[in-house]
């Protein structure tokens, strides 16, 4: 099965910092990469799909690239409602993988 | 408004069984997958089950191959997890998700998620 890991597990980071989550794939998925966050208490919510196509309503600051096997969320600009826990997931067949999350958090 | 709904949630013992729904709305159900995610707590997700709009494919995660079965019906807009043989590694809140569709070309994955319903195993 396809194991998806995620870097760092915790990213410890200042509003307005430019921050990167990186995902790896152990095989190709490509552009099936997608990432979302979750906040305590509450359900995930679609950030990207497609590995780089930001998901409606979601603020331009978060982006999505990579391709393959390597995949990076990067977040332009923290904000102070930024701070959670992200995800990617493949979806390159039909069942489905999540990372094992990234808590980004306040330095 | 694109709504799902879980319930079914509860205390259960050990090898016991439990089923969970969930109610859409706000969509054409029959247009897409479903899926079940779950969490356990303190934990990340783990996608658990998908099944196909028309019901004719599903799919698990090795972990509960043989004891868990996805259902829907497409009359009702339901998504149903019947879950068998419980253990306390099944604890956690679990998650239905709206999932692919093959209706449009956006290739979005899990676009719309319920708020969960807790499932606990424990005597």
């Amino acid at each position: 099965d396809v194991q998806m890991t995620q870097s760092p597990s915790t990213l410890s980071a200042s509003v307005g910092d430019r921050v990167t989550i990186t995902c790896r794939a152990s095989q190709s998925v490509s552009p099936w990469l997608a990432w979302y966050q979750q906040k305590p208490g509450r359900a995930p919510k679609l950030l990207i799909y497609k590995a780089s196509t930001l998901e409606s309503g979601v603020p331009s600051r978060f982006s999505g690239s990579g391709s393959g096997t390597e995949f990076t969320l990067t977040i332009s600009s923290l904000q102070p409602e930024d701070f959670a826990t992200y995800y990617c997931q493949r979806y390159n067949t039909p069942s489905r993988t999540f990372g094992q999350g990234t808590e980004v958090e306040l330095k | 408004e694109v709504q799902l709904v879980e319930s079914g949630g509860d205390l259960v013992q050990p090898g016991g069984s439990l089923t969970l729904s969930c109610v859409a709305s706000g969509f054409i159900f029959s247009d897409y997958w479903m899926s079940w995610v779950r969490q356990a707590p303190g934990q990340g997700l783990q996608w658990v089950a998908n099944i196909k709009p028309d019901g004719s494919e599903k799919n698990y995660v090795d972990s509960v191959k043989g004891r868990f079965t996805i259902s829907r019906d497409n009359a009702d807009k339901s998504l149903y997890l019947q879950m068998n043989s419980l253990t306390a590694d099944d604890t956690a809140v679990y998650y239905c998700a709206r999932d692919w569709t093959d209706t449009d070309s956006s290739g979005r994955p899990n676009d719309y998620w319920g708020r969960g319903s807790l499932v606990t195993v424990s005597s």
